[in-house]
């Protein structure tokens, strides 16, 4: 089974398009993140919830939404595309504060 | 923010050759990880370790927090060991951990 899923791991779609990208975990964590990993392999915490609560909001445009129905899924939507947003996007979770486990990515390409 | 410097930026060795690969951070954490990025992207967290010394097979680590630096310590290095090594230090909380990772140090071990 695997730990920390997402779906898709591939994403292509067109500039001005609205898509989701889901995540979940089955480590029984509390916590949950999303990562933007760039082309230059650079990664960058973005969102973190904890028991369905925002944690950590950092410098994200607004047409980035994260959404948390429970403790064990964090979804991540994105409004209005653009090519910037071309990148590859990790969800991760773990206990409070503890180690972190990651997804196996989602490479999303905006055309 | 906390400023990451890993070194050195790019490493070949050869098969059975054994390698340190180094860490600094500008402010104190409380928390610090190492992962491992294979070649199809998948991020593999090696270990956590805000301080002290551990050992995981081949693979060891020592984080000196009052002098801000870790050190991740490969001994007879195989090929599946390529791939790019990520330092990320950060500050945790009981519900988080914020972790800014290094540009990471991009290990190839050839034959």
């Amino acid at each position: 089974d695997t730990a920390v899923s997402q779906t898709p791991k591939y994403l292509v779609t067109q500039m001005g398009n609205d898509k989701s990208i889901k995540c979940e975990q089955n480590l029984g964590h509390d916590t949950m993140y999303w990562y933007k990993q760039d082309s230059k392999k650079f990664l960058k915490i973005m969102f973190s919830y904890n028991n369905k609560e925002l944690i950590i909001n950092e410098t994200v445009p607004n047409r980035f939404s994260p959404k948390s129905p429970d403790k064990a899924h964090l979804n991540l939507h994105i409004n209005s595309l653009e090519l910037g947003d071309s990148a590859v996007y990790f969800c991760a979770s773990s206990q409070g504060g503890g180690s972190a486990f990651f997804g196996q990515g989602t490479r999303l390409t905006v055309v | 923010g906390i400023q990451v410097e890993q070194s050195p930026p790019d490493l070949i060795l050869q098969e059975g050759a054994n390698s340190t690969l180094r860490c600094n951070f500008s402010d104190s954490v409380n928390n610090l990880q190492w992962f491992h990025q294979n070649p199809w992207g998948q991020l593999i967290n090696l270990f956590y370790i805000p301080s002290g010394t551990k050992q995981n097979g081949r693979l060891s680590a020592t984080t000196v927090a009052t002098e801000r630096y870790s050190l991740l310590y490969i001994s007879s290095s195989q090929t599946t060991d390529s791939g790019v090594y990520f330092c990320a230090p950060g500050g945790a909380t009981g519900t988080a951990s914020k972790l800014t990772f290094g540009t990471g140090t991009r290990l190839q071990v050839t034959l």
